[in-house]
């Protein structure tokens, strides 16, 4: 149980373009779902907490207007990328938390690797 | 200063030796801690919580000492599937602070 995927897995795309990814809780409702970042041999950085049916909560020095996050149900998140640009190529990995499971136990997905040309 | 700190690595050890390392957390509000495990470009996977009684699991001993605001991972009897990066992580307020990892090679 608890699975989370991710789509899509990798995208590559030209400067300027957007981009979305998908994240879904496959077999549990996630109230809570959370967004991060990993650039290569750094931590996972926290970008943003999405609750379903309200607006996303962004971490100090992320820009709500650039990485658009969409929480519509209880199972499906949503991180768009707006006018991408190199500086954006990153790994990209959701996660979504079990009610049940204590406040910190969160379930990641596989991630998305974003390649900006 | 980071939230959270780790020794990056890595750490080359022959198969079945015994490996250890720490990492250290600022925040003393800090509720909850894991050791997660990394594989290459791979997401990250929970490898362990960590008590502050200690626990075990298999080869794997987590020790937390809340006192001076560390963590740390034993593996024993190494194996090569050990091979990956072990990130330290702790938790707090619904939110998680990731290291950046240290990295583990078994060599056969």
């Amino acid at each position: 149980g608890a699975v989370v995927s991710q789509h899509p897995s990798r995208v590559i795309c030209k400067s300027g373009t957007s981009v979305k990814i998908e994240c879904r809780s496959l077999d549990f409702q996630a109230t809570t779902m959370f967004w991060y970042r990993q650039f290569p041999k750094q931590s996972l950085m926290l970008m943003a907490t999405s609750n379903e049916g309200s607006k996303a909560t962004y971490e100090q020095g992320v820009e709500k207007d650039k990485f658009l996050i969409n929480h519509a149900s209880l199972t499906l998140s949503t991180l768009t990328v707006t006018s991408a640009h190199p500086e954006d190529s990153s790994f990209y990995i959701c996660s979504a938390s079990l009610p049940a499971g204590g406040p910190d136990t969160q379930y990641f997905g596989p991630g998305t690797r974003l390649t900006v040309l | 200063r980071k939230e959270v700190e780790q020794d990056p690595g890595p750490f080359n050890v022959p198969e079945g030796a015994t490996v250890a390392f720490n990492c250290t957390y600022s925040n003393s509000a800090s509720q909850s801690f894991f050791w997660y495990r990394q594989d290459c470009r791979k997401e990250p996977k929970l490898l362990m919580s960590v008590y502050s009684s200690g626990n075990e699991d298999g080869r794997f001993t987590a020790q937390l000492n809340r006192a001076s605001q560390y963590i740390s991972l034993l593996i024993r009897d190494s194996k090569l599937s050990d091979s990956a990066t072990y990130l330290c992580v702790v938790g707090g307020y619904y939110k998680l602070s990731f290291g950046a990892g240290t990295t583990v090679t078994v060599r056969a």
